[in-house]
C-alpha cells in the first residue's frame, strides 16, 4: 500500500520569498514520487518526478524536491515564489510494476501575495 | 504529438440521465488511467485499463460506473443514472507502452460533469 500526507492545505507566501510544499509518504517499495500543479480550471502539469536516481531533483519554473529516505519525505521548494506559481499542487506517489497506478496527496493551495 | 484529449470539456446532465466521457491518450500511449477530482480535493483513481483490458478497477463505484478501452477509439467512462454527487472534474492519464511505477502519466484537461 501506498500513501502520501500533505501536511499544508493552505500555503501563502509573499512574492519573492522562499516557497516550501511539505510532502511525506508511505510505501511498502521504493517509490516514485511526482509533483504536479494545476492551475485553476485547468489539468495538471508535471513539475518533477524522482525515481531513485538523484536524491534532490529539479524540475520546472525553478521548483526542485529532496527525496529523504530516512525522514520518507519529498518536500517541494523554489527559492524565490512568483505570482504564476498561485496554483494547486499535489504530491503523488507510485508503486512499482506495470500495473502501477498513482496515489494522490489532497493538495497544497499556493498563495502569493504582493 | 498532441497531448491527452478529453471531451467534452464541461458536460451538463440532469438527474437520471447518462453521461459519456471520451479521452484519446497520446500516440504510442496504451495505458490509460481516469480519476475523479471532488470540489476542494485530490484526484482520486478510478481505473486503470490497458487496450481491450480493464487492469485495476479498485476505485471504481460498483455501480452506475463503467470504463472500457477498446482496441480502435478512445478510451470512454460512463456514468449511467447520474446524481448530483457524481458531480465533478474526471481526468483521465495515459503513459507509454511500457508503463511503471517510474514513468510520467500525461493528463488531460479534464471534463467538468455538473448535474443538475
Amino acid at each position: 500500500a501506498q500513501s502520501v500526507t500533505q501536511l499544508d492545505s493552505h500555503v501563502s507566501v509573499s512574492e519573492g520569498t522562499p516557497v516550501l510544499l511539505r510532502c511525506n509518504y508511505s510505501s511498502s517499495y521504493s517509490p516514485s514520487l511526482f509533483w504536479y500543479v494545476q492551475h485553476p480550471n485547468k489539468g495538471l502539469q508535471l513539475l518533477l518526478k524522482y525515481t531513485s536516481a538523484a536524491t534532490l531533483v529539479k524540475g520546472i519554473n525553478g521548483f526542485e524536491a529532496e527525496f529523504k529516505k530516512s525522514e520518507t519525505s519529498f518536500h517541494l521548494t523554489k527559492p524565490s515564489a512568483h505570482m504564476s506559481d498561485a496554483a494547486e499542487y499535489f504530491c503523488v506517489v507510485s508503486g512499482t510494476g506495470t500495473a502501477s497506478k498513482l496515489t494522490f496527496g489532497t493538495g497544497t493551495r499556493l498563495q502569493v501575495t504582493l | 504529438n498532441a497531448g491527452v484529449m478529453q471531451n467534452p470539456r464541461h458536460l451538463v446532465r440532469r438527474r437520471g440521465q447518462e453521461a459519456r466521457l471520451r479521452c484519446s491518450p497520446m500516440k504510442g500511449h496504451s495505458h490509460v488511467y481516469w480519476y475523479r477530482q471532488l470540489p476542494e480535493e485530490g484526484l482520486k483513481f478510478m481505473v486503470y485499463l490497458q487496450k481491450e483490458n480493464i487492469i485495476d478497477e479498485s476505485g471504481m463505484p460498483k455501480e452506475r460506473f463503467s470504463a472500457e478501452f477498446p482496441k480502435e477509439g478512445p478510451s470512454i467512462l460512463r456514468i449511467q443514472q447520474v446524481v448530483r454527487g457524481d458531480s465533478a472534474a474526471y481526468f483521465c492519464a495515459s503513459s507509454p507502452l511500457m508503463g511503471g511505477g517510474n514513468t510520467e502519466a500525461f493528463f488531460g484537461q479534464g471534463t467538468r460533469l455538473t448535474v443538475v
